[in-house]
């Protein structure tokens, strides 16, 4: 296992569009978050997974985000009907139960909302 | 409220001399205050952690000190090197959210090390 990965790594839509990335996780871990990036600042926590239960979700995850993580692997985040204001970097992280602060990012998807 | 913040938007440093990047923060009922890097094009990469119990951790080059009575942050890179090169963000985990591992990063520090 090499990391965290992410898919796409950019991705272009027009406001009002779909989207929908996927994390997946390092194999051992049972914790996945999701963070936002914008530029210059720092991630914020958007939400959290436990094996396959979402315990946690920020109130900057409005109405039209929703995430998921089906089998407690992979998970999928998805937006819908873009706004400009998405445009950010998503980032997937996973860690131990035991060791929540040591959290392994992967490289993030870009989006630009247009 | 909550507030995670550094004090220096970009710091320049000389190959070999050592690194010292601050935070300041602002809610004292943390658990945890973590050090993470992060590169161009990558996501953040876990440095080293404090528990708030802690006054001072070392790693491998780096050391973290924490200062509770002026709630003060540090992370202190010996020899620092080319590679060190990156955006420093100092993040905390607040007591009530030690179970979630909601992690609440500052803006960050930019580290341009000279050859």
């Amino acid at each position: 296992d090499t990391g965290v990965s992410q898919n796409p790594r950019h991705k272009i839509t027009k406001r009002g569009q779909n989207v929908t990335f996927r994390c997946d996780p390092i194999s051992e871990h049972n914790r996945l978050y999701w963070y936002r990036q914008t530029l210059g600042q720092g991630p914020e926590f958007l939400t959290y997974f436990q094996n396959e239960a979402q315990l946690e979700k920020s109130r900057l995850l409005s109405d039209r985000f929703s995430a998921e993580r089906p089998k407690g692997s992979f998970s999928t985040l998805e937006i819908q009907r873009t706004e400009q204001g998405d445009s950010a970097m998503y980032l997937c992280a996973s860690s131990f139960e035991g060791r929540i602060y040591e959290q392994y990012f992967g490289p993030g998807t870009r989006l630009t909302v247009t | 409220g909550e507030s995670v913040g550094l004090h220096l938007p970009t710091l320049s440093v000389q190959e070999g001399d050592n690194s010292i990047i601050n935070c300041a923060y602002s809610n004292s009922a943390s658990d945890y205050f973590i050090w993470y890097k992060q590169e161009s094009g990558k996501g953040p990469q876990f440095i080293i952690d404090i528990r708030s119990n802690m006054d001072k951790r070392q790693g491998q080059r780096v050391t973290v000190l924490l200062n509770k009575t002026v709630k003060h942050l540090s992370l202190q890179i010996a020899a620092t090197q080319p590679g060190d090169s990156a955006v420093y963000f100092c993040a905390e985990i607040m007591r009530g959210s030690s179970n979630t591992g909601k992690l609440i990063f500052g803006q960050g520090t930019t580290l341009q090390v000279k050859p």
